[in-house]
């Protein structure tokens, strides 16, 4: 099994709707969790950092950790077409700047 | 303030070859990480250097190897290159590199093995 599990199936909405994605792991050490937006033959750009359970906004985007579910999940409102990208989501633990990242999950917003 | 930069950006080796990548990071971060990325299997970390000294090694041969330099400055070398090792190389810096840091990307060193 591995440590963080992220559907990599793409996603393709219309311009507007809410983006919901979401990843889930194993390793309850993980205390730390980030998603990363990344372009086409880019590298990751950070989005979202949090630390503890619960939701965390910064305009647009929501995120969300259930430690006692291993589970986090990024939202993205009124998605626009400059959200299309591929968002992975990523964790570490206390102490260890060492990442773990999902597979990533391909969006395409559809004018 | 300049983001991690990472020469060269794309790069063609034969099988066999090396390739040595350089990474600058942030001004100021001490910790530098290299990953490496395919459409397969995903972002896996290589190690990580702070201080000079590689404090953490993800699950890689030893043809990987790197190093950090007085500046923070980091390298990463592949000997003996093999067909799969075609990817991009990701390197991340950080301030502290103790957990709990913002980790920053550059955009990347395109390999490709032919």
């Amino acid at each position: 099994q591995k440590e963080v599990e992220q559907d990599p199936g793409p996603l393709s909405v219309p311009e507007g709707a809410i983006v919901s994605l979401n990843c889930t792991y194993s390793n309850s050490a993980f205390q730390y969790f980030m998603w990363y937006r990344q372009y086409s033959r880019k590298g990751p750009e950070l989005l979202m950092y949090t630390y503890s359970s619960g939701n965390k906004e910064d305009g647009r985007f929501t995120a969300q950790v259930d430690k006692s579910s291993k589970y986090i999940s990024l939202f993205i409102r009124d998605s626009q077409p400059s959200d299309s990208a591929t968002y992975l989501c990523a964790m570490s633990r206390y102490g260890n700047n060492r990442l773990a990242f999902g597979k990533g999950n391909q969006v395409v917003v559809i004018p | 303030k300049a983001g991690v930069t990472q020469t060269p950006r794309y790069l063609i080796k034969t099988r066999g070859q090396q390739v040595t990548l350089s990474c600058s990071p942030i001004s100021g971060h001490r910790s530098v990480s290299w990953y490496q990325q395919t459409p397969g299997q995903g972002l896996q970390f290589l190690f990580e250097y702070f201080s000079e000294t590689q404090r953490n090694k993800g699950n890689f041969p030893g043809r990987f190897s790197g190093r950090q330099f007085s500046n923070s400055r980091s390298e990463m070398n592949v000997s003996t290159l093999e067909l799969g090792d075609s990817a991009l190389y990701l390197c991340a810096s950080s301030l502290q590199g103790r957990g709990g840091d913002t980790i920053y990307f550059g955009e990347g060193s395109w390999l490709t093995v032919v």
